[in-house]
């Protein structure tokens, strides 16, 4: 299967802390995404790291790819209420033309 | 000004009708998707176009059709509806620059209810 999976599949954080989410996928690929979908809406990318980069920063955002590990993570800072979404990450598999999305992680941050 | 837009937003139909959705894009993209989000969320690629042509058709059933008039429209037309067609489905568009996607930019969705 293409699917990769992402973890925990729900995080549930108090304001001000830290999330983190995982990322694992099974194939070669050029770049990978983060992407946002709050409830009932549509998906928002958030930053996108290429498979020659190990780190990305964006504001509040950092994310890691490891492709020895074919792994990646998106930490969240100072999380804030609004943050409260599910966060998904996608790769660009190498020869292929579309993304391929992993399962999703539901945040909640708690005011 | 919304950049990809998708209409209707909600759809309620009884099985066997058949029902379009339409996907507009003002973004100057030259590659346009439709996806499915079932319940569980999972997001699956179903069809991509790229300058009109169809590049992605996934183990989609035929009942499904997309139809590109022009770069900036996908439309997704599906036949013979079934229960299990029930599900989100979101159009997204790209520039692709060179054979790998980029970020995408996505509809609001089209939240379909077969009954």
């Amino acid at each position: 299967s293409q699917q990769g999976e992402e973890d925990p599949q729900a995080l549930s954080i108090q304001e001000g802390e830290n999330a983190t989410m995982n990322c694992s996928y099974k194939t070669s690929i050029n770049n990978l995404q983060w992407y946002r979908q709050n409830s009932g809406r549509g998906l928002v990318h958030l930053i996108l790291i290429r498979s020659n980069e190990r780190e990305k920063h964006s504001g509040r955002l950092r994310v890691t790819l490891d492709t020895s590990k074919k792994s990646s993570s998106l930490l969240i800072t100072a999380s804030r209420a609004a943050d409260t979404a599910s966060y998904f990450c996608a790769w660009a598999q190498t020869g292929a033309n579309n993304l391929f999305f992993g399962t999703g992680t539901r945040l909640t941050v708690i005011p | 000004d919304t950049a990809v837009s998708q209409t209707p937003k909600y759809l309620v139909t009884q099985m066997g009708n058949d029902k379009s959705i339409k996907c507009e894009q003002n973004l100057g993209h030259d590659t346009m998707y439709w996806y499915k989000q079932d319940s569980k969320k999972f997001l699956k690629i179903m069809f991509s176009y790229n300058n009109k042509e169809l590049i992605i058709n996934e183990t989609v059933p035929n009942r499904f059709s997309p139809k590109s008039p022009d770069k900036a429209h996908l439309n997704l037309h599906i036949n013979s509806l079934e229960l299990g067609d029930s599900a989100v489905y979101f159009c997204a568009s790209s520039a692709r620059t060179s054979g790998s996607p980029y970020e995408q930019y996505f509809g609001p969705g089209t939240r379909l209810t077969v009954t």
